[in-house]
């Protein structure tokens, strides 16, 4: 089975701009959540979609936004990129079946760079 | 204001010890705590949630919420046990969740 893919895994913006990560979740699972991981502020969580409903929010501020798709594929896009939003931002996916048996797969990441 | 607590940055034990990753949260609803692991070079891994009341790869952890906490545990630590450690805290406001990382435990176990 596949795992958990994220494109591009490098990217590089410069401010001001508008960045759009994809994630592919594993076949199957219907929940997908996005995260943000920075040296100085760790990890973050920025929000959950299952089924193509955004389930649980962060608090990001509203520059931040995602997305899912029937297939389950999401996306997450940034407007107005600052130079804090440079990170590596995560997602994962599960089957989002509740009773929390499900395992949480994660992606490698995509390593955003605002200059 | 909803927080989780990892006091310890770094923690170091010797092959064979016992090994505690403390986590304290502080949240007025009823908590719904979790262990994530990153062992270098590779993904993050959602370790074990208190919901499930499971071990894996030894560890255990126990909510304790009289004195807020959800240390992890480990009788016996291995060398492969060494990673970073986040305790997370979902916290409720309205109809949705956000997830709150304490800010790692980084444990290194010694042979």
């Amino acid at each position: 089975k596949a795992g958990v893919t994220q494109t591009p895994r490098y990217l590089i913006k410069t401010r001001g701009q508008q960045v759009t990560l994809s994630c592919s979740p594993i076949s199957g699972h219907r929940s997908v959540s996005w995260y943000q991981q920075t040296p100085g502020q760790g990890l973050q969580f920025l929000f959950e979609y299952f089924s193509e409903t955004q389930r649980n929010k962060g608090n990001f501020p509203g520059r931040f936004s995602g997305r899912q798709f029937s297939n389950s594929r999401s996306e997450m896009n940034v407007s107005t990129l600052e130079l804090g939003d440079s990170a590596l931002y995560l997602c994962a996916s599960t089957t989002g079946s509740a009773g929390g048996k499900d395992t949480q797969y994660f992606g490698p990441g995509t390593r955003l760079t605002v200059l | 204001a909803q927080r989780v607590t990892q006091p310890e940055k770094l923690l170091s034990v010797f092959k064979g010890a016992p090994v505690e990753l403390k986590c304290n949260y502080s949240y007025s609803g009823s908590p719904e705590l979790f262990w994530y692991v990153q062992y270098s070079r590779q993904r993050l891994q959602l370790l074990l949630r208190h919901i499930s009341r499971e071990s894996i790869k030894g560890f255990t952890a126990d909510l304790n919420k009289g004195e807020t906490s959800f240390h992890l545990k480990k009788p016996f630590a291995q060398e492969e046990d060494s990673a970073m450690y986040y305790c997370a805290l979902r916290a409720y406001g309205g109809s949705q969740g956000n997830l709150i990382f304490g800010k790692g435990t980084k444990l290194s176990v010694k042979p």
